[in-house]
């Protein structure tokens, strides 16, 4: 099946940016979608189909992807955007929904 | 105005079932993909199974096949998720998600979650 890595934590001084990477084989050819979840909460949507921001999402968050690798950056980061990000793609596998080992990202 | 509420938490012991519920209000189940999403204390998401929408059919996760059954009353719009052969590793928080507010298709990704249950599986 499809693996997905992510670095376990990211840590950002606020005003600052922070990227957080998501390592996939060839994962460009997909679509990648990111996950915010806050401790004790669902997870929230903040990307999907790699760069596209959901109505509600500041344009802080932004997202690429290319090659082997996905990118969420976090630019002007705050300190409410301390939280745990998830990468998700759909494989054509037979586990189909693929999501990434996550990472805390922790501001400073 | 949709809503997924989940049902309340629940205490198991080991080799026990149990069995969440999703209820959806603001749209009909018929009109969504509903799938299950868990997470261990600690760790990481993890897709359990969920609606197919291309086949028409309930697909599970290889890990958990033989052991969970998702089904869904129509007349009350409610989704299900049962696992049975409870051990302590199955401690998690379960998610019901789904792709409705027009961001995801049905196969790609999940804008809308339920807000969880705690399922504790301990002797």
């Amino acid at each position: 099946s499809y693996v997905l890595t992510q670095p376990p934590s990211v840590s950002v001084a606020p005003g600052k940016t922070a990227r957080i990477t998501c390592g996939g084989n060839n994962i460009g050819s997909k679509s990648v979608h990111w996950y915010q979840q806050k401790p004790g909460q669902a997870p929230v949507l903040v990307i999907y189909y790699d760069s596209d921001r959901p109505s509600g999402i500041p344009e802080r968050f932004s997202g690429s992807n290319s090659g082997n690798t996905a990118t969420l950056t976090i630019s002007r980061v705050e300190a409410g955007d301390e939280a745990d990000y998830y990468c998700q793609v759909w494989d054509s596998s037979s586990d189909p929904y693929v999501f990434g080992t996550g990472t805390k990202v922790t501001v400073l | 105005q949709v809503q997924l509420v989940q049902s309340g938490a629940e205490v198991k012991k080991p080799g026990a079932s149990v069995k969440v519920s999703c209820k959806v209000s603001g749209y009909t189940l018929t009109e969504l993909s509903m799938h299950w999403v868990r997470q261990a204390p600690g760790k990481g998401l993890e897709w359990m199974g969920g609606f197919d929408p291309e086949d028409g059919e309930t697909i599970y996760a290889q890990k958990f096949q033989g052991r969970v059954t998702m089904t869904e009353d129509t007349s009350t719009d409610t989704a299900y998720m049962e696992l049975s052969s409870l051990r302590s590793e199955d401690t998690a928080v379960y998610y019901c998600a789904t792709a409705v507010l027009g961001y995801c298709s049905s196969t790609s990704c999940f804008d809308y979650w339920g807000q969880g249950t705690l399922v504790t599986v301990s002797s």
